[in-house]
């Protein structure tokens, strides 16, 4: 079957670093997508990414490894309102997207 | 970017009336919208797909007698949930995709009373 799997909730320091894991089981790929979502809201995309690597934008990136079916998120210089759900999702040979679970982020002062 | 209107955003309904959802792409046009149902701390769940001109495909377990999906322009595709209970309160989103992004309604928190 199709899996996605990142952590459920993850707790950082404002101004500190953190990175959000995702490893994926999909019956093929055709990219995967990072997507921030705050409570009661819709997802809003963060990044894409299709090949090998790190793609960066501003005060986040997102890294890729095929081969390990394996990406992660990284935020800098966090702020409080980086607090939020932060969705992973591939999409499969059927070009449908396959949701992760989400990682709820919480921001400490 | 391509933009997905959703409406309405907010729906209070009386248990088995029916509430119609609306997604219109603004700039583009969709020949593909997912439907998604998110129930609190869980991911979006994919309900159906619908293709302009053509009957939705449903997802293993939605019933599409209750889920009435319609996607009669290259604009505008609408979920109508059908004698709305309980169970049914949920956030409903649309969504199109527009490579390499997929673009999100604003969502639709349905509670059925």
């Amino acid at each position: 079957g199709q899996n996605i799997d990142q952590p459920t909730e993850m707790t950082a320091t404002e101004g500190a670093i953190v990175q959000i894991n995702c490893t994926y089981q999909t019956s093929g790929f055709n990219g995967l997508f990072w997507y921030q979502q705050h409570a009661g809201e819709a997802p809003t995309f963060l990044s894409y990414n299709v090949l090998d690597g790190l793609e960066e934008k501003g005060r986040f990136s997102s890294f890729l490894s095929r081969s390990k079916g394996y990406s992660y998120l990284l935020l800098k210089e966090l702020q409080m309102k980086d607090s939020a759900s932060y969705l992973c999702a591939v999409m499969d040979s059927n070009y449908q997207l396959i949701w992760g679970a989400g990682t709820k982020l919480i921001i400490k002062p | 970017g391509a933009v997905v209107s959703q409406h309405p955003s907010r729906v209070i309904c009386k248990s088995g009336t029916s509430v119609k959802i609306e997604c219109r792409s603004l700039d583009f046009q969709a020949t593909t919208m997912f439907w998604y149902r998110q129930f609190p701390k869980q991911s979006l769940m994919l309900m159906a797909t619908s293709n302009e001109g053509s009957k939705a495909t449903y997802e293993q377990g939605v019933e599409k007698d209750k889920f009435l999906i319609n996607h009669a322009s290259l604009t505008l595709s609408t979920l109508t949930v059908t004698s709305a209970h309980p169970e049914d309160s949920s956030f409903y989103i649309c969504s199109t995709y527009s490579e390499p992004e997929a673009f999100f309604g604003q969502g639709t928190r349905l509670t059925v009373v």
